[in-house]
Protein backbone atom coordinates (compact mmCIF):
# COMPACT_ATOMS: atom_id res chain seq x y z
CA UNK A 1 0.00 0.00 0.00
CA UNK A 2 1.35 3.55 -0.75
CA UNK A 3 1.86 6.26 2.10
CA UNK A 4 2.75 9.68 2.28
CA UNK A 5 4.81 10.92 5.40
CA UNK A 6 4.84 14.84 6.02
CA UNK A 7 7.38 15.37 9.04
CA UNK A 8 6.45 18.99 9.30
CA UNK A 9 3.56 19.82 11.58
CA UNK A 10 3.93 23.08 11.41
CA UNK A 11 5.38 26.02 9.61
CA UNK A 12 5.98 29.46 9.82
CA UNK A 13 7.50 32.07 7.54
CA UNK A 14 7.44 35.60 7.34
CA UNK A 15 5.40 37.75 4.76
CA UNK A 16 6.81 38.16 1.66
CA UNK A 17 9.57 35.57 2.06
CA UNK A 18 9.54 32.06 0.57
CA UNK A 19 8.58 28.33 2.13
CA UNK A 20 9.68 25.34 1.84
CA UNK A 21 7.10 22.04 3.07
CA UNK A 22 8.01 18.88 2.87
CA UNK A 23 6.41 15.67 1.44
CA UNK A 24 7.66 11.85 1.01
CA UNK A 25 5.81 9.29 -0.42
CA UNK A 26 6.23 5.54 -0.97
CA UNK A 27 5.09 3.34 -3.45
CA UNK A 28 6.10 0.31 -6.04
CA UNK A 29 4.14 2.28 -8.90
CA UNK A 30 5.47 3.67 -12.02
CA UNK A 31 2.47 6.09 -12.92
CA UNK A 32 0.64 8.00 -10.69
CA UNK A 33 -0.27 11.80 -9.37
CA UNK A 34 0.79 13.74 -6.71
CA UNK A 35 -1.03 16.82 -5.28
CA UNK A 36 -0.84 19.85 -2.61
CA UNK A 37 -4.43 20.42 -1.18
CA UNK A 38 -4.44 24.07 1.30
CA UNK A 39 -7.39 23.94 3.68
CA UNK A 40 -7.80 27.04 4.99
CA UNK A 41 -9.16 27.87 8.93
CA UNK A 42 -13.04 27.10 8.87
CA UNK A 43 -12.47 26.82 4.79
CA UNK A 44 -13.09 24.41 2.23
CA UNK A 45 -10.01 22.30 0.51
CA UNK A 46 -8.65 23.34 -3.11
CA UNK A 47 -6.13 22.30 -4.83
CA UNK A 48 -2.88 24.02 -4.63
CA UNK A 49 -1.10 22.26 -7.48
CA UNK A 50 -0.49 18.78 -9.69
CA UNK A 51 2.60 16.72 -10.88
CA UNK A 52 1.89 14.17 -13.24
CA UNK A 53 4.51 11.37 -12.43
CA UNK A 54 5.81 10.56 -15.82
CA UNK A 55 6.75 14.19 -16.36
CA UNK A 56 10.31 15.47 -15.62
CA UNK A 57 9.42 19.16 -15.66
CA UNK A 58 8.37 20.35 -12.25
CA UNK A 59 4.56 21.80 -11.75
CA UNK A 60 4.52 25.55 -11.46
CA UNK A 61 1.37 27.74 -10.35
CA UNK A 62 2.21 31.31 -9.84
CA UNK A 63 3.65 31.62 -6.71
CA UNK A 64 3.69 27.66 -5.96
CA UNK A 65 6.24 25.48 -7.22
CA UNK A 66 7.04 21.72 -6.61
CA UNK A 67 10.41 19.97 -6.34
CA UNK A 68 9.77 16.82 -7.98
CA UNK A 69 12.44 13.81 -7.36
CA UNK A 70 10.69 10.87 -8.58
CA UNK A 71 14.04 8.79 -7.79
CA UNK A 72 14.19 9.59 -4.29
CA UNK A 73 9.98 9.79 -3.88
CA UNK A 74 10.23 13.01 -2.61
CA UNK A 75 7.84 16.18 -3.47
CA UNK A 76 8.11 19.39 -2.03
CA UNK A 77 5.80 22.78 -2.11
CA UNK A 78 7.83 26.39 -2.69
CA UNK A 79 5.46 29.28 -1.62
CA UNK A 80 7.37 32.51 -2.71
CA UNK A 81 6.54 35.25 -1.96
CA UNK A 82 4.45 34.03 0.85
CA UNK A 83 1.01 36.15 1.46
CA UNK A 84 -1.05 36.55 4.75
CA UNK A 85 -3.89 34.50 2.49
CA UNK A 86 -1.26 31.30 2.59
CA UNK A 87 -1.70 30.75 5.97
CA UNK A 88 -3.74 27.10 6.17
CA UNK A 89 -3.04 23.32 6.66
CA UNK A 90 -1.59 21.79 3.90
CA UNK A 91 -1.91 18.25 2.79
CA UNK A 92 0.11 16.64 0.20
CA UNK A 93 -1.82 13.43 -1.53
CA UNK A 94 -0.99 10.78 -3.87
CA UNK A 95 -2.82 8.92 -6.41
CA UNK A 96 -2.24 5.73 -8.68
CA UNK A 97 -3.02 6.03 -11.98
CA UNK A 98 -4.52 2.80 -12.35
CA UNK A 99 -6.98 1.44 -10.17
CA UNK A 100 -8.44 3.08 -7.71
CA UNK A 101 -9.06 6.71 -7.78
CA UNK A 102 -8.60 7.29 -4.63
CA UNK A 103 -6.37 9.57 -2.92
CA UNK A 104 -4.01 8.54 -0.12
CA UNK A 105 -3.11 11.70 2.15
CA UNK A 106 0.00 12.84 3.95
CA UNK A 107 -0.48 13.86 7.87
CA UNK A 108 -0.68 17.66 7.11
CA UNK A 109 1.77 21.11 7.94
CA UNK A 110 0.30 23.80 9.23
CA UNK A 111 2.02 27.25 8.01
CA UNK A 112 1.43 30.05 9.62
CA UNK A 113 2.31 33.29 7.83
CA UNK A 114 3.76 36.31 10.64
CA UNK A 115 3.05 39.57 9.30
CA UNK B 1 -19.01 27.21 -10.11
CA UNK B 2 -18.60 24.51 -8.43
CA UNK B 3 -20.02 23.02 -5.68
CA UNK B 4 -19.96 20.15 -2.83
CA UNK B 5 -21.98 20.86 0.16
CA UNK B 6 -22.70 18.93 3.40
CA UNK B 7 -25.57 19.19 5.72
CA UNK B 8 -24.02 20.22 8.80
CA UNK B 9 -21.45 21.99 9.64
CA UNK B 10 -21.37 21.10 13.12
CA UNK B 11 -23.21 18.35 15.08
CA UNK B 12 -23.81 16.70 18.29
CA UNK B 13 -25.23 13.12 18.73
CA UNK B 14 -24.85 10.71 21.38
CA UNK B 15 -23.26 7.46 21.41
CA UNK B 16 -25.50 4.64 20.38
CA UNK B 17 -27.32 7.13 17.68
CA UNK B 18 -27.37 6.59 14.27
CA UNK B 19 -26.01 9.54 12.54
CA UNK B 20 -26.85 10.10 8.63
CA UNK B 21 -24.40 12.61 7.07
CA UNK B 22 -25.18 13.96 3.64
CA UNK B 23 -23.16 15.23 0.74
CA UNK B 24 -24.38 16.92 -2.58
CA UNK B 25 -22.23 18.00 -5.74
CA UNK B 26 -23.87 19.66 -8.42
CA UNK B 27 -20.90 18.96 -11.41
CA UNK B 28 -22.82 15.79 -12.49
CA UNK B 29 -19.38 13.60 -11.32
CA UNK B 30 -19.64 10.09 -10.92
CA UNK B 31 -17.39 9.88 -8.26
CA UNK B 32 -17.73 10.66 -4.74
CA UNK B 33 -15.69 10.08 -1.52
CA UNK B 34 -16.09 9.84 2.32
CA UNK B 35 -12.80 10.96 4.43
CA UNK B 36 -12.39 11.56 8.09
CA UNK B 37 -9.74 14.23 8.91
CA UNK B 38 -8.28 13.63 12.33
CA UNK B 39 -5.20 15.82 13.46
CA UNK B 40 -2.06 14.05 13.23
CA UNK B 41 -3.14 11.58 11.04
CA UNK B 42 -4.31 13.94 7.69
CA UNK B 43 -7.29 12.54 6.26
CA UNK B 44 -8.64 8.95 5.88
CA UNK B 45 -10.58 7.24 3.19
CA UNK B 46 -13.69 5.57 4.72
CA UNK B 47 -15.97 4.92 1.44
CA UNK B 48 -16.39 6.29 -1.74
CA UNK B 49 -18.67 5.11 -4.82
CA UNK B 50 -18.03 5.22 -8.68
CA UNK B 51 -21.50 5.13 -9.55
CA UNK B 52 -25.24 5.16 -8.23
CA UNK B 53 -25.53 1.88 -6.15
CA UNK B 54 -21.70 1.38 -6.34
CA UNK B 55 -19.65 1.60 -3.15
CA UNK B 56 -16.19 0.13 -2.49
CA UNK B 57 -14.83 0.31 1.22
CA UNK B 58 -11.40 2.50 1.88
CA UNK B 59 -8.92 2.23 4.47
CA UNK B 60 -11.78 2.52 7.56
CA UNK B 61 -14.94 1.38 7.27
CA UNK B 62 -15.86 -0.37 10.45
CA UNK B 63 -18.83 1.30 11.71
CA UNK B 64 -20.25 3.01 8.78
CA UNK B 65 -21.93 2.54 5.87
CA UNK B 66 -22.63 4.67 3.08
CA UNK B 67 -25.99 4.91 0.75
CA UNK B 68 -25.77 6.25 -2.79
CA UNK B 69 -29.57 6.25 -4.73
CA UNK B 70 -28.75 9.39 -6.75
CA UNK B 71 -26.20 10.72 -8.38
CA UNK B 72 -25.58 13.63 -6.68
CA UNK B 73 -25.67 12.46 -2.72
CA UNK B 74 -23.28 10.35 -1.28
CA UNK B 75 -24.52 9.74 2.28
CA UNK B 76 -22.69 8.05 5.67
CA UNK B 77 -24.17 6.43 7.92
CA UNK B 78 -23.00 5.87 11.41
CA UNK B 79 -24.79 2.82 12.52
CA UNK B 80 -24.17 3.22 16.36
CA UNK B 81 -22.34 6.02 17.08
CA UNK B 82 -19.42 5.76 19.20
CA UNK B 83 -17.25 8.72 21.21
CA UNK B 84 -14.42 7.23 18.96
CA UNK B 85 -16.06 8.28 15.49
CA UNK B 86 -15.66 12.07 17.01
CA UNK B 87 -13.92 13.69 14.07
CA UNK B 88 -14.27 15.92 11.51
CA UNK B 89 -15.94 14.46 8.34
CA UNK B 90 -15.24 15.45 4.66
CA UNK B 91 -17.14 14.92 1.45
CA UNK B 92 -15.25 15.04 -2.19
CA UNK B 93 -16.52 14.52 -5.81
CA UNK B 94 -14.32 13.82 -9.00
CA UNK B 95 -14.34 13.19 -12.75
CA UNK B 96 -14.15 9.41 -13.17
CA UNK B 97 -11.15 8.11 -15.21
CA UNK B 98 -7.75 7.13 -14.65
CA UNK B 99 -6.25 10.83 -15.04
CA UNK B 100 -5.39 12.91 -12.28
CA UNK B 101 -8.39 14.84 -11.56
CA UNK B 102 -9.01 17.14 -9.27
CA UNK B 103 -11.32 16.43 -5.99
CA UNK B 104 -13.70 18.73 -4.93
CA UNK B 105 -13.88 19.10 -0.98
CA UNK B 106 -17.11 20.23 0.66
CA UNK B 107 -16.98 21.84 3.76
CA UNK B 108 -17.05 19.11 6.38
CA UNK B 109 -18.87 17.99 9.29
CA UNK B 110 -17.57 17.92 12.62
CA UNK B 111 -19.32 15.65 14.50
CA UNK B 112 -18.78 15.75 18.41
CA UNK B 113 -20.13 11.71 19.77
CA UNK B 114 -21.08 12.36 23.81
Amino acid sequence: AQTVTQSQPEMSVQEAETVTLSCTYDTSESDYYLFWYKQPPSRQMILVIRQEAYKQQNATENRFSVNFQKAAKSFSLKISDSQLGDAAMYFCAYRSAAGAQKLVFGQGTRLTINP
Amino acid sequence: DVKVTQSSRYLVKRTGEKVFLECVQDMDHENMFWYRQDPGLGLRLIYFSYDVKMKEKGDIPEGYSVSREKKERFSLILESASTNQTSMYLCASSRPGLAGFEQYFGPGTRLTVT
